[in-house]
Formats: structure tokens, C-alpha cells, sequence
């Protein structure tokens, strides 16, 4: 059972970088997130998206862009990335919007 | 901003010991969702909470729920050194609107 799978686990960019992280999900979940957490921030949601083809700003969503081509990816990309962005990223899905949320391990990203 | 506020920040204890970590928020909720992250994780969903129901058991976990003080408290009895982790909250007024986690709570289990 793979469940959340998140891709790459670790990553270090130089300012102004691209890139792009992949959040792939196993469960048929129609919702998806991207979040961030910092230290003493806790969770911060990005961006999220209720089902194939859709997506929304969460909290702090500027800076990043989303897509969900496929109902089981959840990608988020950095076009510039800045030192800010350095954080740890996580990916959770979840069958409804007020159901328990299913996360992945991590991309920790640090930008240079 | 966070809708739900753990507290307190950090708690200390011993194995055998209960911990209780509580966690207050701001509007009407629909649910309540714990959550444990260990170190270098992602967060585990342990518990949901409707906001019509007062306790809630799972093992060595007890949650309750007063909706009339927006409080909910999680108690874990008999601690264990495994049970070292970041404790969430998160809280949603339902709705159209996607659930929110809190700070935490960092608990450490002293062996």
C-alpha cells in the first residue's frame, strides 16, 4: 500500500530556479493538497484541488503554481524559486473535503 | 491563520505517564481531526470528531470535544517512549471551506 508518494525527498536549488514536485496518490481520492510547514508555523496550505482538472489558493499560495492533469497527481511548481520557499514541503489527499487527510513523507527543499 | 491553536507548545513527561495537549479554535466546526507526526514524517490521522459528539475513544487515546468553549483535549494514557511525536489539531467550519491544522503540541516520552 503506497498510499502518498512524494517525489524527490530532498532537493537544493539555486535562487531563481525552477522545478517542479510530484505528489502521486493510490486511493482514488478526489481531494489533494500541497502544504508547507516551518518551524513554530506549523501547516500552511498552498494550494489544494477538489478533483481532476481543478485547483485552488489555500493560505500562502503565492510563489507557486499547481496542476491535476490526473485525478491521482497533485504537482506543484516553483517558476523562481527564493530563499522564503526553503522549507519542508508535504502533500496529503483525502475522499472529501472534511474526511481524515493522508500524507506523504516530505520533500525538504532548501533554496541557496 | 490558523483556525485551531494547540496547547501547550511543548510537554515533557515520563513513560507511564498521561499526556494531555488541548486545542482551541475560533468558529463553528464541523469535525475535529488529531494528528501525530514523528520526527522526519508526515502527519498520521488518529482520531475525527463530529461536532456532535462529546468523547471519542481509540486505544490509549481519549478525545473530547465541548463545542460550547470551541475546546477539544487529547489525552493519551499510559505514555510510552514511542509515543514521542508532534500533536495537531485541525479544525473546519465545514462548508465550503478546507480544514486547518495548528502549531502543535511537540511531545517527549521519557523512557
Amino acid at each position: 500500500n503506497a498510499g502518498v508518494t512524494q517525489t524527490p525527498k530532498f532537493r537544493v536549488l539555486k535562487t531563481g530556479q525552477s522545478m517542479t514536485l510530484l505528489c502521486a496518490q493510490d486511493m482514488n481520492h478526489e481531494y489533494m493538497y500541497w502544504y508547507r510547514q516551518d518551524p513554530g508555523m506549523g501547516l500552511r496550505l498552498i494550494h489544494y484541488s477538489v478533483g481532476e482538472g481543478t485547483t485552488a489558493k489555500g493560505e500562502v499560495p503565492d510563489g507557486y503554481n499547481v496542476s491535476r492533469l490526473k485525478k491521482q497527481n497533485f504537482l506543484l511548481g516553483l517558476e523562481s524559486a527564493a530563499p522564503s520557499q526553503t522549507s519542508v514541503y508535504f502533500c496529503a489527499s483525502s475522499s472529501s473535503r472534511n474526511q481524515p487527510q493522508h500524507f506523504g513523507d516530505g520533500t525538504r527543499l532548501s533554496i541557496l | 491563520s490558523q483556525q485551531g491553536e494547540e496547547d501547550p507548545q511543548a510537554l515533557s513527561i515520563q513513560e507511564g505517564e498521561n499526556a494531555t495537549m488541548n486545542c482551541s479554535y475560533k468558529t463553528s466546526i464541523n469535525n475535529l481531526q488529531w494528528y501525530r507526526q514523528n520526527s522526519g514524517r508526515g502527519l498520521v490521522h488518529l482520531i475525527l470528531i463530529r461536532s456532535n459528539e462529546r468523547e471519542k475513544h481509540s486505544g490509549r487515546l481519549r478525545v473530547t470535544l465541548d463545542t460550547s468553549k470551541k475546546s477539544s483535549s487529547l489525552l493519551i494514557t499510559a505514555s510510552r517512549a514511542a509515543d514521542t511525536a508532534s500533536y495537531f489539531c485541525a479544525t473546519g467550519p465545514g462548508g465550503s471551506y478546507i480544514p486547518t491544522f495548528g502549531r502543535g503540541t511537540s511531545l517527549i516520552v521519557h523512557p
